[in-house]
């Protein structure tokens, strides 16, 4: 059922790194690709969404490149934190909402 | 503002038995969608509801069913429980059906033993 593909499954960065989550699509139908946070024992928190008439979004340390042709997005966080140690999801939707597989993050102080 | 919220937060089950699911949406929105994340992976689409209407429905065999009530709240029925149904049962909502912003709940952890 999987059609988002999400990389990498893991990734350990510094504090003030600039993590980078990456993410292709197959189905030239989706048309909103959301990335959401989140932590355990938690649902999944909207953290930002872009659709795909606009090649970068940024909300505070968030931002979004996406890019069309390559049916390719990705996520990247500013000035990384400890407490944006989480897993993080892209999702990509249709008349469905389909997720990848996740990124956890480690952010170490 | 409330957030969706689900109950229970926590269930167990046997095998074969069956089990109900809630949801209650953000106050104003009229869609809602159910999905089943299984530890270590992302959330699998099942079903979207609009206006008590079934929108969308993922590859989920039929002993899964929902329905929607003119308050907006939503069900999620499984029937004849197997061990592969263990699982976290979140539920989002929307404004509307279809590309909109979801927000979710903190699910249901369902476990069978």
């Amino acid at each position: 059922q999987q059609q988002v593909k999400q990389s990498p499954q893991s990734l350990i960065v510094q504090k003030g790194g600039i993590p980078i989550i990456n993410c292709a699509y197959e189905n030239t139908a989706f048309d909103y690709f959301p990335w959401y946070q989140q932590f355990p024992g938690k649902g999944p928190a909207l953290l930002i969404a872009i659709r795909p008439d606009v090649s970068e979004k940024k909300e505070g340390r968030f931002t979004i490149s996406f890019n069309k042709s390559a049916k390719q997005f990705s996520l990247h966080i500013m000035d990384s934190q400890p407490g944006d140690s989480a897993t993080y999801f892209c999702a990509a939707s249709g008349y469905d909402m389909r997720f990848g597989a996740g990124t956890r993050l480690t952010v170490k102080p | 503002d409330a957030g969706v919220t689900q109950s229970p937060t926590h269930l167990i089950k046997t095998r074969g038995q069956q089990v109900t699911l809630r949801c209650s949406p953000i106050s104003g929105h009229k869609s809602v969608s159910w999905y089943q994340q299984v530890l270590g992976q992302g959330p699998q689409f099942i079903f979207q509801y609009y206006e008590k209407e079934e929108r969308g429905r993922g590859n989920f065999p039929d002993r899964f069913s929902a329905r929607q009530f003119p308050n907006y709240s939503s069900e999620l029925n499984v029937n004849a429980l197997l061990l592969g149904d263990s699982a976290l049962y979140l539920c989002a909502s929307s404004l509307e059906a279809g590309n909109q912003p979801q927000h979710f709940g903190d699910g249901t952890r369902l476990s069978i033993l």
